[in-house]
C-alpha cells in the first residue's frame, strides 16, 4: 500500500513569487490536512480537506491556500512569498478525519525563501 | 483551546536500557485521542503509539508503553530496551473527536540513543 506521497521534495523560491505543492493521500482515505513545521513555532496545524471542502482552518493569512480533487489529492499554495514562509511542509491522510486512528505523514516539502 | 506541553528538550540513553519521555495537556474536552509522534531525519512523521481517552487501559506497541493518567492530564512514553533505530524528535499531540478536528502536537523531544 503507498503511503502518502509530497512533491516536491526540495523547492527553493525567491521572495514575492508564490509555490504550489502537492500531496497525494494514501488510496480511500479522504481527509487530508497540512502542517507547518518551523524550529522556532514547531508544527502547527494549516488547514484539512474533506470530499473536496476545506473543514477546518488554521490560524495563517489568507497567502496560504489549498483545495482537494475528487481524487482526494490536494494542493497547497503560497502567494506572496516571505521569508518567514521557509519551513517543512507536512502533509497527512486519514480515512475521515478525527476518527481517532492517527494521521499517516508525508515525507514533506522543505521550502526556502531567499 | 488545547494546549500540549513537552518540558524536556532533549534526552539520552544509553543502547538496551529504558527511557520515558513526558507529556501533559491541558483541555475542556472530555473525548479525545492522544498521540506520540517519531519524526527520524528522514522527516516523516511515523505514528508510534494512540491512546483513546475513554479507556482506562494504557496502550502497549511492542516496546512502546504509556502512562496515561487522564485527571492529571499527563501522557508519557516508555521506550524498553532501547535500540539505535529510536533515535528520533518525538512528539505528543492532541485531538478531540469529531469532524473538523485537528492535531495540536507539543513542541518535540530530541532522544539520542548512545551505543
Amino acid at each position: 500500500k503507498a503511503g502518502v506521497t509530497q512533491t516536491p521534495r526540495y523547492l527553493i523560491k525567491t521572495r514575492g513569487q508564490q509555490v504550489t505543492l502537492s500531496c497525494s493521500p494514501i488510496s480511500g482515505h479522504r481527509s487530508v490536512s497540512w502542517y507547518q513545521q518551523t524550529p522556532g513555532q514547531g508544527l502547527q496545524f494549516l488547514f484539512e480537506y474533506f470530499s473536496e471542502t476545506q473543514r477546518n482552518k488554521g490560524n495563517f493569512p489568507g497567502r496560504f491556500s489549498g483545495r482537494q480533487f475528487s481524487n482526494s489529492r490536494s494542493e497547497m499554495n503560497v502567494s506572496t512569498l516571505e521569508l518567514g514562509d521557509s519551513a517543512l511542509y507536512l502533509c497527512a491522510s486519514s480515512p475521515t478525519g478525527g476518527d481517532g486512528y492517527g494521521y499517516t505523514f508525508g515525507s514533506g516539502t522543505r521550502l526556502t525563501v531567499v | 483551546a488545547q494546549t500540549v506541553t513537552q518540558s524536556q528538550p532533549e534526552m539520552s540513553v544509553q543502547e538496551a536500557e529504558t527511557v520515558t519521555l513526558s507529556c501533559t495537556y491541558d483541555t475542556s474536552e472530555s473525548n479525545y485521542y492522544l498521540f506520540w509522534y517519531k519524526q527520524p531525519p528522514s522527516r516523516q512523521m511515523i505514528l508510534v503509539i494512540r491512546q483513546e481517552a475513554y479507556k482506562q487501559q494504557n496502550a502497549t506497541e511492542n516496546r512502546f508503553s504509556v502512562n496515561f493518567q487522564k485527571a492529571a492530564k499527563s501522557f508519557s512514553l516508555k521506550i524498553s530496551d532501547s535500540q539505535l533505530g529510536d533515535t528520533a524528535m518525538y512528539f505528543c499531540a492532541f485531538m478531540y473527536t469529531g469532524a473538523n478536528s485537528k492535531l495540536t502536537f507539543g513542541k518535540g523531544i530530541t532522544l539520542s540513543v548512545r551505543p
